[in-house]
């Protein structure tokens, strides 16, 4: 299994409080991904990095930022969380090639915003 | 605009009945096409990567194939371990990004 952690791995909060979900990895790869997934919309990019301090906006960043100031750590900020920002949170890596690469996922955090 | 369908959405067979699951996709350009299987309460577990139209691959029970429109993942003789929802994915060729599908869930009863 690709050596990637995620905490917390289950959060209740309420609306309005700011939350930061924190993944980490141990295989020193170059990318590094924050996806939401929620019935009937299947996994969703929100921001990916590409190196450190290095990162993009996916399809679903309204709401959400993001920092990575270690290869190992990408963190995930909800600035004010909304109940629609309840899913499960899953982070990837991937070495990254030059034709294709492969991205492993953690175990996911499921966050419910009441 | 990039778009990644999984069909059907949920299978359910008997032991030892074989299906395929497919994944169309319409993208700009393909970099990689990927499969996943996902356990409830866990993280998509990687399977097959996909490069070109023709390619094929397999592991133990599954078998990936592609074409220029569509990906097959054919199970052949599933047992009840292989239950699981089996993600779609594909990588395009501008920028980084992954698009996936919603996914299958397969049942399959003893």
């Amino acid at each position: 299994d690709a050596g990637i952690t995620q905490s917390p791995r289950h959060k209740v909060t309420e609306t309005g409080t700011p939350v930061t979900l924190r993944c980490h990895q141990t295989e020193n790869h170059r990318y590094m991904y924050w996806y939401r997934q929620d019935p009937g919309h299947g996994l969703r990019l929100i921001h990916y990095s590409y190196g450190v301090k290095d990162t993009d906006k996916g399809e679903v960043s309204d709401g959400y930022s993001v920092s990575r100031s270690k290869t190992e750590d990408f963190l995930l900020t909800l600035e004010s969380a909304t109940s629609s920002q309840t899913s499960v949170y899953f982070c990837a890596i991937s070495a990254g090639g030059v034709s294709t690469d492969t991205q492993y996922f953690g175990p996911g955090t499921r966050l419910t915003v009441l | 605009e990039d778009q990644v369908t999984q069909s059907p959405e949920a299978l359910r067979l008997q032991e030892g009945e074989s299906s395929s699951l497919n994944c169309s996709y319409t993208v700009s350009g393909l970099r990689g096409l990927f499969w996943y299987r996902q356990d409830p309460g866990k993280g998509p577990e990687f399977l097959f990567t996909l490069y070109s139209a023709g390619e094929e691959k397999e592991k133990e029970r599954l078998k990936a194939t592609l074409t220029k429109k569509e990906s097959f993942l054919h199970i052949t003789a599933p047992k009840p371990e292989d239950s699981a929802t089996y993600l779609c994915a594909v990588q395009v060729s501008t920028g980084n990004q992954f698009y996936f599908g919603t996914g299958t869930s397969l049942t399959v009863i003893p």
